[in-house]
């Protein structure tokens, strides 16, 4: 069992809608949660952090941490046709390297 | 400084080969880390730097695989006698102390393919 779950999609929503994203790990020693967006043959692009569990809000993006069900969420609302691109969960304990989600490819119909 | 540089952006090489990457970080950050990406996957541990020095080796970085920073600013990633398991999206990213915490900032990578 991979530490980090996440369903690849394909996800595809009309312009406009709230997109909901999630990934679900094993060990609970994780403690820092990330979401990277990677677009086509580019890199991966820092969207959000939170070392808690709660919700975290920036702009369209809210990230949501529910430790005790090992648990992370990225909702976007609003959703762009610019918001295509793979999402992709990340997270680490007290250790200096993440583990990554396989992402989940979203693609925003104008 | 615009971000992390990796260049080259694609390499194509004859199984056997030998091929060395290089990674530019953003300056004044000290940690250097080197992913690997295959397709559909999430990115994966290979090495880290802080400083010039190699802190943590994952697993998957065989006896084939060195990487350097020799003064503590770019990095260099060297696959010996390459196989086509080999071929993938190699990434660095940077960042400062804390970079497990506020996240660190990737490349664009350097896709390797292996013929």
């Amino acid at each position: 069992q991979k530490e980090v779950e996440q369903d690849p999609g394909p996800l595809s929503v009309p312009e406009g809608a709230i997109v909901s994203l999630n990934c679900t790990y094993s060990n609970s020693a994780f403690q820092y949660f990330m979401w990277y967006r990677q677009y086509s043959r580019k890199g991966p692009e820092l969207l959000m952090y939170t070392y808690s569990s709660g919700n975290k809000e920036d702009g369209r993006f809210t990230a949501q941490v529910d430790k005790s069900s090992k648990y992370i969420s990225l909702f976007i609302r609003d959703s762009q046709p610019s918001d295509s691109a793979t999402y992709l969960c990340a997270m680490s304990d007290y250790g200096n390297q993440f583990y990554f989600g396989t992402g989940t490819s979203l693609t925003v119909i104008p | 400084d615009t971000g992390v540089s990796q260049d080259p952006r694609h390499k194509i090489t004859k199984r056997g080969q030998n091929v060395t990457f290089r990674c530019d970080p953003i300056s004044e950050h000290n940690r250097l880390y080197w992913y690997r990406q295959t397709l559909g996957q999430g990115p994966e541990f290979l090495t880290y730097f802080q400083n010039e020095a190699q802190l943590e080796k994952s697993r998957l970085l065989s006896d084939r695989f060195s990487a350097e920073r020799p003064k503590g600013s770019f990095s260099t990633l060297e696959i010996q006698r390459t196989e086509q398991g080999d071929s993938a999206m190699y990434l660095c990213a940077s960042s400062l102390e804390g970079g497990t915490v506020h996240g660190y900032t990737f490349g664009s990578g350097t896709r390797l393919t292996v013929v």
